[in-house]
């Protein structure tokens, strides 16, 4: 059974460019969730999806970030503009219960 | 608020058992969670305990939860070099569809 994929693997963009993340969670999974990782650090939820419906964006910094899971499978995170600080990797995960599994990541550079 | 901390590195020769440590805040967690993420790739479970348990083993690596001192440790017997990883440990709140939170993470070096 195929895991949680994410693309692409790694982006590299200029400061105030657009990037865009896709996720295609674990096929079943209805709960997907988008973390940030910095350098050094745990991952720190941005947002979870139950079905389509967002149901946590508490800690999406909704001025420059947006996701999408419009027929509640894959999903995409969108960044517009990127800032030097966005530099981090990005993790998908999805769950069935109480399981999360995580995708590879994107790992986003911001120069 | 959730407050999860674990200490940065462990070194231990190929071999012996390590022991990676973890203190969270929230009593009231419902499960909590080892992942393993090796450089450049996501995070892979290794483990979780429910809190009503004290103890979980599963091959190499056993479990112990503490839940008088939030404390959850977990060991790692006959480490290999393949172990050398972060290791973060990870809590729940509710059950369901759950929000981890996520300690620093504990570098593991095993030394042949």
């Amino acid at each position: 059974e195929a895991g949680v994929v994410q693309s692409p693997r790694y982006k590299i963009i200029e400061k105030k460019q657009p990037v865009a993340f896709w996720c295609n969670p674990i096929s079943g999974h209805n709960t997907l969730y988008w973390y940030r990782q910095n350098l050094g650090q745990g991952p720190e939820l941005l947002i979870r999806y139950e079905n389509e419906e967002a149901v946590d964006d508490s800690q999406l910094p909704k001025d420059r970030f947006s996701a999408e899971r419009l027929k509640g499978v894959d999903s995409t995170l969108k960044i517009q503009p990127a800032e030097l600080g966005d530099s981090a990797v990005y993790l998908c995960a999805s769950s069935l219960e109480n399981i999360q599994y995580f995708g590879a990541g994107t790992r986003l550079s911001v120069l | 608020g959730e407050d999860v901390e674990q200490s940065l590195f462990l070194s231990v020769r190929e071999g012996d058992s390590s022991v990676i440590n973890c203190t969270y805040t929230d009593s009231s967690s419902t499960y909590l969670y080892w992942y393993k993420q090796e450089p450049g790739a996501g995070l892979q479970l290794l483990t979780y305990i429910f809190s009503n348990m004290d103890m979980k083993q599963d091959q190499r690596l056993t479990v112990l939860l503490n839940k008088k001192d939030k404390h959850l440790s977990l060991r790692i017997a006959d480490t290999q070099t393949g172990d050398s990883a972060i290791y973060f440990c990870a809590e729940s709140l509710q059950t369901g569809a759950n929000n981890l939170f996520f300690g620093t993470g504990t570098r593991l070096t095993v030394i042949p």
